[in-house]
């Protein structure tokens, strides 16, 4: 299994609302990682996992808050989320983080906040 | 800090035709390379990386980019397009001062016109 999935492909939520994003990988990498993408703009990095340790939060509002229950999947738990937050989310993966191979990256969620 | 450049926002190109998209970096210390490709609504997929070595590094579908230090740049080059190379391409550095941060540059759509 070489990939990165992610779950769910879209989600729409209102502001008030809770919700979970998921991304799961089965190729053993220790390191993973939260992106946030606009619209024609480049992911920018959210939030540093190392061995089921966050080890980089790009100072990221409390509304978004990361989990790595183990070593295969990383969570991203949303709350109270601001219609500028629509964009798409991608997970990414790699041997861990000196790995200098590049990253596996997952198809993303696609999230509107209404 | 390191820093990434990619001057040519949009790219139209006649299918066959050769192509050249720019990548310059600024850094203080030595770099890794690389360039992803995303395909619309998907994530973005590694294509080629340079780490050391030979300054000249190919993909499997017939990519290839240079590392020019001189220059400090990482242009990607291919001799012919296909439609389906339709899509964004990313250039992005890291050094070994920040190993655990791969900074993106801005991205080239490249669009084949048949």
């Amino acid at each position: 299994d070489t990939e990165v999935t992610q779950t769910p492909k879209h989600l729409v939520m209102g502001m008030t609302n809770k919700k979970s994003l998921k991304c799961e990988q089965h190729m053993g990498h220790r390191a993973m990682y939260w992106y946030k993408q606009k619209a024609k703009k480049p992911p920018e990095l959210m939030f540093v996992y190392s061995y089921e340790k966050l080890s980089i939060n790009e100072s990221v509002p409390s509304r978004f808050s990361p989990e790595c229950p183990n070593s295969s999947l990383l969570n991203l738990h949303l709350h109270a989320l601001q219609p500028e937050d629509s964009a798409l989310y991608l997970c990414a993966s790699s041997q861990d983080e000196t790995d200098r191979n590049g990253y596996t990256f997952g198809s993303g969620t696609r999230l509107t906040v209404v | 800090a390191q820093s990434v450049t990619q001057l040519d926002s949009q790219v139209p190109v006649f299918e066959e035709a050769p192509v050249e998209l720019r990548c310059n970096y600024s850094s203080s210390v030595s770099v890794y390379l690389f360039w992803y490709v995303q395909y619309p609504n998907q994530g973005l997929q590694l294509l080629l990386k340079y780490l050391s070595g030979s300054t000249l590094v190919e993909s499997i579908n017939g990519f290839e980019a240079e590392f020019n230090k001189s220059q400090t740049s990482f242009h990607l080059r291919k001799p012919s397009v296909h439609i389906s190379d339709t899509a964004e391409y990313f250039c992005a550095v890291s050094d070994l001062a920040s190993y655990d941060k791969v900074i993106f540059g801005p991205g080239t759509s490249l669009s084949v016109i048949p």
